[in-house]
């Protein structure tokens, strides 16, 4: 079975501080992506990483960035976090060119006060 | 950029046929359409995917029209086990910028 992995299910950080959410997957997937939820808006998708080092912005990247500096390890970085940041963030890979077959982690639910 | 309209909820019962349809009237060649399941506190679940007419697998399937400006998932005798949010995808993996989820289906299944 494929496994996404989260570093923390929940998180609640100050306004101002940098955030570091790690998510890692087992099955060696060139791919992997971070989303945000939120209700009524559904998922969208924040950042996406093809391979190691290669990134490309999804629909809403304002205030993030993100690190892949091993194939199984990508990281969203909130680097000063505002009160709107607060949101699930669900982080997913696949190793598929053409599919949408995407295995998503249980997600960190992030409160920044 | 195809986006993705489905109903807000649905509501139906134990043993019933389901079905959800999604629109997309702006769908590309190359897009594909996936299909996903969520629980309350977990991730999305890839349910199912298809390019064109019929998909079936275990746990549903998939009907898509000719013009393929919309689709259908249709979930056999539904259990209350199915009581989820629904999320059609339309895209393809090469351009992140074509990765849109629709703002789900909440089905919620009754005895």
């Amino acid at each position: 079975d494929v496994k996404v992995t989260q570093s923390s299910r929940y998180l609640v950080k100050r306004t101002g501080e940098k955030v570091f959410l790690e998510c890692v997957q087992d099955m060696d997937h060139e791919n992997m992506f971070w989303y945000r939820q939120d209700p009524g808006l559904g998922l969208r998708l924040i950042y996406f990483s093809y391979d190691v080092k290669m990134k490309e912005k999804g629909d809403i990247p304002e205030g993030y960035s993100v690190s892949r500096e091993k194939k199984e390890r990508f990281s969203l970085i909130l680097e000063s976090a505002s009160t709107n940041q607060t949101s699930m963030y669900l982080c997913a890979s696949n190793g598929e060119k053409i599919s949408y077959e995407q295995y998503f982690g249980p997600g960190t639910r992030l409160t920044v006060t | 950029l195809a986006k993705t309209t489905q109903p807000i909820s649905m509501d139906s019962y134990e043993g019933q046929e389901v079905n959800i349809t999604c629109s997309h009237n702006n769908i590309a060649t190359n897009d594909y359409i996936t299909w996903y399941q969520q629980f309350p506190s977990q991730g999305p679940r890839f349910i199912i995917q298809g390019y064109k007419t019929k998909v079936t697998n275990e746990v549903a399937s998939l009907f898509i029209p000719a013009d393929r400006k919309s689709s259908t998932l249709s979930l056999p005798r539904v259990s209350l086990s199915d009581t989820a949010v629904y999320y059609c995808l339309v895209g393809m993996y090469s351009s992140a910028s074509k990765i849109i989820f629709g703002s789900g289906t909440r089905l919620s299944i009754r005895p």
